[in-house]
């Protein structure tokens, strides 16, 4: 399978506890994105990277989320002290440079319910 | 301006009918305009998209006319199928050093047999 790959798929956890969550993206995409996806809304941008490097981050993104991606490969978004709030679909998605917005590629999804 | 408006809501369409969903934009920086479809329990797939130099762009069933004055873009599912069915979004983009997409909220697409 040579698409992005999101794991889990779905992660239940209860208030204030912390997860983790994998992105591997298609091998020969430098760029990598996190969005957002609440029910019945468009995904909405959270943080991108280019390569290893984090270069734009959402004001979604509180101080307990962090993203990283080291080595420029896999990525890895990690949310502290989740609050019910959190619950929503959290989408990967991969890019060539130069690709713009038409070589995007999105995994399909953890979905996060925090009871 | 960031947002991408995008109706109705939900569609509710006649197998072999036309399905037809608009979104309109505020920031005249965009310049690039995809459309993706969204299945149930996947994450949204590129459909097609258009750049604001061109009025109109066809692919098999699928059209997005684009409106550069009127800030407007659409969506026309030409013969709809019922395997159509799905959420569709329209989205925008500034193409540079993020290529970061806007969203708009989705429409749900019903395609009755």
């Amino acid at each position: 399978d040579t698409g992005v790959s999101q794991n889990p798929r779905h992660k239940i956890t209860k208030r204030g506890q912390n997860v983790t969550f994998r992105c591997d993206p298609i091998s020969e995409h430098n760029r990598l994105y996190w969005y957002r996806q609440t029910l019945g809304q468009g995904p909405e941008f959270l943080t991108y990277f280019q390569n290893e490097a984090q270069l734009e981050k959402s004001r979604l993104l509180s101080d307990r989320f962090s993203a990283e991606r080291p080595k420029g490969s896999f990525s890895t978004l990690e949310i502290q002290r989740t609050e019910q709030g959190d619950s929503a679909m959290y989408l990967c998605a991969s890019s060539a440079l130069g690709q713009g917005g038409y070589g995007y590629t999105f995994g399909s999804g953890t979905r996060l319910t925090v009871v | 301006q960031q947002q991408v408006k995008q109706s109705p809501q939900s569609l509710i369409v006649q197998k072999g009918g036309i399905s037809i969903i608009n979104c309109a934009y505020e920031n005249t920086a965009f310049d690039y305009f995809p459309w993706y479809q969204q299945f149930p329990g996947k994450g949204p797939a590129l459909l097609i998209a258009i750049r604001p130099d061109v009025s109109e762009k066809k692919e098999g069933r699928f059209t997005i006319s684009f409106n550069k004055s009127a800030k407007q873009f659409s969506l026309h599912i030409m013969d709809s199928q019922p395997g159509d069915s799905a959420t569709y979004f329209c989205a925008a983009t500034q193409r540079g050093a993020t290529n970061k997409l806007i969203f708009g909220t989705g429409t749900l697409l019903a395609v009755q047999p």
